[in-house]
C-alpha cells in the first residue's frame, strides 16, 4: 500500500530563517507531487506541482521553492521566512495517467514569529 | 477563478440528520471529486463522480452532479458526530480532447458539525 509522509508536524520559526520541509512518498512510482498551503479556516492554496524529477511548476510568485531530487521526494523551501508564510502545508501525490485523485499528507504546522 | 466554491460555508445539524453540501464551478471538468478535512489533519478522498455520470453513492454519502448547472451536491445521510468535518469539492479541469492539467482545483470548504 501506498503512504505518504511529512516532516515536521510542527515548526516554529523566527522570520528571516531558512526553511525546508519534506514529503515522502512509499509504495509508488512516478507519482504526481503537490505543495499545497492551507491558511486558517480557509482553502487549499497550490503552491508547487510536480510530474517527475526536477520537473517542477510553480503555481503562485512568492518566496518559496520547490525541488525534487528524487522521485519521491518533494521538498518546499525557503531562504528567508516572512510572517505571511505561516500556515498548514500539505504534500499530496496522485497517480501519473490516473483521474487525478489525490493523497494527503498529514500536514505541517508552521508558524513564523 | 476555475475553483469550486461549496456553499454552505457553514453548516450546524443534529446527529441523525442529512446534511446537503453544494459545490459550482466554472468550466468543463473530467470529474469532481470530494473530499474530507478534520481539524489539522491533511484531506481525506470520499468519492469521485465522472463528467458522464449524473449520481453515484458510497456508503452513506450521495454525489451528484449537473455538468448543464457546473455543480454538484454531496449528502450524507444519517449523520454522526464523527462526520465533524471540513468538506471540500475538487475538480479535474478538461483540456483539449479529454486530458488533464495534472492538477485539481479545489473550493473553499464547507464547514460540518454535527452535535450529538
Amino acid at each position: 500500500s501506498q503512504t505518504i509522509h511529512q516532516w515536521p508536524a510542527t515548526l516554529v520559526q523566527p522570520v528571516g530563517s531558512p526553511l525546508s520541509l519534506e514529503c515522502t512518498v512509499e509504495g509508488t512510482s512516478n507519482p504526481n507531487l503537490y505543495w499545497y498551503r492551507q491558511a486558517a479556516g480557509r482553502g487549499l492554496q497550490l503552491l508547487f506541482y510536480s510530474v517527475g524529477i526536477g520537473q517542477i511548476s510553480s503555481e503562485v510568485p512568492q518566496n518559496l521553492s520547490a525541488s525534487r531530487p528524487q522521485d519521491r521526494q518533494f521538498i518546499l523551501s525557503s531562504k528567508k521566512l516572512l510572517l505571511s508564510d505561516s500556515g498548514f502545508y500539505l504534500c499530496a501525490w496522485s497517480r501519473r495517467g490516473g483521474q487525478g485523485t489525490q493523497y494527503f499528507g498529514p500536514g505541517t504546522r508552521l508558524l513564523v514569529l | 477563478s476555475q475553483q469550486g466554491e461549496e456553499d454552505p460555508q457553514a453548516l450546524s445539524i443534529q446527529e441523525g440528520e442529512n446534511a446537503t453540501m453544494n459545490c459550482s464551478y466554472k468550466t468543463s471538468i473530467n470529474n469532481l471529486q470530494w473530499y474530507r478535512q478534520n481539524s489539522g489533519r491533511g484531506l481525506v478522498h470520499l468519492i469521485l463522480i465522472r463528467s458522464n455520470e449524473r449520481e453515484k453513492h458510497s456508503g452513506r454519502l450521495r454525489v451528484t452532479l449537473d455538468t448543464s448547472k457546473k455543480s454538484s451536491s454531496l449528502l450524507i445521510t444519517a449523520s454522526r458526530a464523527a462526520d465533524t468535518a471540513s468538506y471540500f469539492c475538487a475538480t479535474d479541469v478538461a483540456v483539449d480532447r479529454g486530458s488533464t492539467l495534472g492538477r485539481l482545483y479545489f473550493g473553499r470548504g464547507t464547514q460540518l458539525t454535527v452535535w450529538p
